[in-house]
């Protein structure tokens, strides 16, 4: 299975912050990666895909980057609906594998 | 945009099966359109994939738990669902069922195809308890 680790675990930041989290592949996946954010209670939210690409609706705010092995999602300026814990994903080989997540809170 | 909804006991026994199914509202579970797939998350844990089914019945489980799970289609319901045998503490989780869109990009002849999950059901929680 392809590992996907993120970094780091938890994040403290304040709105209007920028904030960026990272994700490995333990294998080269190309650009076929996923975001997604969840809140407490919620399901996740399909943020990018293939790297780079905001689903429709998504604010500008967010964007992603890298290809091959290293991945970084960012979020410009922290808005308070933005406090969520946020996963990686790849989707290059089944089985599917995510990221631990990455937890993101107010500091 | 689809819906989806899922259904099934919220409490299982060791070695039992658990059963659940996932109502789709707005599509077809028989589109060529959509894979459609069930997730897992642990209490306090992240996700992971349990596998999809695509079409009228082929199907694509994560090798770890490929030996209990049977993922089905009922077309006349427009549901599928999830079965997992001789569960114990450790398949307990909030199980969601998801669909798989398929974007592709490029040009005729170097086209990719990226798979992600973009509808979502709430999640069902299961417990798996005597």
């Amino acid at each position: 299975d392809i590992q996907m680790t993120q970094s780091p675990s938890s994040l403290s930041a304040s709105v209007g912050d920028r904030v960026t989290i990272t994700c490995r592949a333990s294998q080269s996946i190309s650009s076929y990666l996923n975001w997604y954010q969840q809140k407490p209670g919620k399901a996740p939210k399909y943020l990018i895909y293939a790297a780079t690409s905001l689903r429709s609706g998504v604010p500008s705010r967010f964007s992603g980057r890298g290809s091959g092995t290293e991945f970084t999602l960012t979020i410009s300026s922290l808005q308070p609906e933005d406090f969520a814990t946020y996963y990686c994903q790849q989707s290059y080989r089944t089985p599917y594998t995510f990221g631990q997540g990455t937890k993101l809170d107010i500091k | 945009q689809g819906q989806l909804q899922e259904s099934g006991p919220g409490l299982v026994k060791p070695s039992e099966t658990l059963s659940l199914t996932c109502t789709v509202s707005g599509d077809s579970v028989t589109s060529g359109t959509y894979y459609w797939t069930w997730i897992r998350q642990a209490p306090g844990k992240g996700l992971e994939w349990i596998g999809y089914i695509y079409h009228i019945g082929s199907t694509n489980y994560n090798p770890s738990l490929k030996s209990r799970v049977t993922i089905s289609s009922d077309t006349s319901r427009n549901q599928f669902s999830l079965n997992l045998t001789s569960v114990t503490a450790a398949d307990t989780a909030i199980y969601y069922c998801a669909r798989i869109v398929v974007v592709d990009e490029g040009v005729p002849g170097d086209t990719y195809y990226y798979f992600g999950m973009d509808v979502w059901g709430q999640g069902t929680t299961v417990i798996v308890s005597s």
